[in-house]
């Protein structure tokens, strides 16, 4: 069975702090690793997708890396806009099944 | 080019009524799949579709259904509520040729 965790589960930074956010996965054949932001009363918000170990991508003060058995999202110097949940999710190969497998999120909130 | 449109937002039913998810999508994907979102939870996949007239179950598939007649629309149907499926319902779709699903907005179901 497909599993993801994320960790932790809330963070809060002060602006201006970096950290990271961890995604573990266990996946039998992995097609992709996503992430997504989702906003209160939103629906997710695509940011990355990782397809091989060593994969990295990045988008203003958000980066994204991938190992075997997990990803970060790293946040650099962040603002307050960057409050939101980040979800993680694998798609998972083999047998012609579709959809994605998500993490349960972390919740970041970043004070001014 | 409005993306993923989920119909209605906000529902109330009763205890056995019935009704039905829309969901639409104008970018000609191959790919449409329901998931529910609960506090704690994460996503959990519903059902999916790859194509036109074809669909299977996802991870927490008992007490709806769905079918394909076109390429743009995808519903879900609740054929007796229950108050377990008080939930957010999202829709997704993703082109055959990568991975990334978009997701709609949400629709916000309470069933009393």
């Amino acid at each position: 069975e497909d599993q993801v965790t994320q960790s932790p589960e809330a963070l809060r930074l002060q602006e201006g702090e970096s950290s990271s956010l961890n995604c573990s996965y266990t996946v039998s054949g992995l097609r992709g690793l996503f992430w997504y932001r989702q906003d209160p009363g939103k629906g997710p918000e695509f940011l990355f997708t990782l397809y091989s170990a060593g994969e990295e991508k990045e988008k203003e003060r958000l980066k994204a890396t991938l190992t075997k058995k997990e990803s970060f999202l790293h946040i650099t110097a962040p603002k307050p806009e960057d409050s939101a949940t980040y979800l993680c999710a694998v798609q998972a190969g083999g047998g012609g099944a579709d959809g994605l497998t998500f993490g349960k999120g972390t919740h970041l909130i970043i004070q001014p | 080019n409005a993306g993923v449109t989920q119909t209605p937002k906000f529902q109330v039913l009763k205890t056995g009524q019935s009704m039905t998810l829309q969901c639409a999508q104008d970018m000609n994907h191959e790919y449409m799949s329901w998931y529910r979102q609960d506090p704690g939870m994460g996503l959990r996949l519903i059902h999916y579709s790859v194509g036109a007239g074809i669909t299977d179950q996802g991870e927490v598939p008992n007490g709806y259904n769905v079918s394909r007649s076109t390429t743009e629309d995808f519903p879900l149907r609740l054929l007796s509520a229950a108050p377990s499926q008080t939930s957010v319902y999202f829709c997704a779709s993703r082109p055959k040729s990568n991975y990334g699903y978009t997701f709609g907005s949400g629709t916000r179901l309470t069933v009393v």
